[in-house]
């Protein structure tokens, strides 16, 4: 599975968007992006995911470019409850391995 | 409760005892898996079934390490002769049918060995 590659830490104010990045420049053809947070003391959490196309939900949108080599998670007006790490995970949809959870973006939300 | 649920939430054990730790996934769940996570890090995988197919255990890092399902229900993870490195958080998650990766994951069980 794809390697993928986002910011240690990030901050956003309350009330504006959060944009969290993440690159996966070897994607493959069959492989998904999803995303998790973890709020502090709690299991993970999904948020989205996508192939190729962008995708919104109640919680975020997500953005995945036309090479497909990068995306963007948009939480559209984070909250200081949202203040959370935030994992990007490239994956085949369809395989039995496992998720492989990396170090993820400590997104801090101020008021 | 709707979520899946994990006991006990925390243990405090002395090094070279064994402990075990108990997952109950959501109803009707045919996956589940479990995590490891030390303090400041992030999750490593551990073990994962798939209904009564063969379980992947390839993450489990020792034979000190294991861990049972019955059937599509309870599991638990045994660790024999526990190590201070064996201090962390302990999570499990199921999934509707694996392998969907639409994880729903408990509060895990913090494990602290003396």
């Amino acid at each position: 599975d794809a390697k993928t590659t986002q910011p240690p830490s990030m901050d956003c104010a309350e009330g504006r968007a959060a944009n969290l990045p993440c690159n996966h420049s070897t994607i493959s053809g069959n492989e998904y992006v999803y995303w998790y947070r973890q709020i502090h003391s709690q299991g993970p959490q999904y948020i989205i995911h996508g192939l190729k196309n962008n995708e919104t939900n109640e919680m975020a949108s997500l953005i995945i470019t036309e090479d497909r080599k990068s995306s963007t998670l948009i939480l559209p007006h984070a909250t200081l409850r949202d203040t959370a790490v935030y994992y990007c995970i490239v994956k085949s949809s369809g395989s039995a391995r496992q998720l492989t959870f990396g170090s993820g973006t400590q997104l801090t939300v101020l008021p | 409760g709707a979520g899946v649920s994990q006991s006990p939430s925390n243990k405090v054990t002395e090094k070279g005892k064994d402990v075990e730790l108990r997952c109950d996934p959501i109803s009707g769940h045919t996956a589940l898996y479990w995590y490891r996570q030390r303090l400041g890090q992030g999750l490593e995988f551990l073990i994962y079934f798939q209904g009564n197919s063969a379980p992947d255990k390839s993450g489990l890092p020792s034979d000190r390490f294991s861990a049972e399902r019955t059937g599509e229900s309870v599991s638990t993870l045994t660790i024999q002769r526990t190590q201070q490195e064996d201090s962390a958080v302990y999570l499990c998650a199921s999934s509707p049918q694996g392998p969907n990766e639409k994880l729903f994951f408990g509060s895990g069980t913090q494990l602290s060995v003396l």
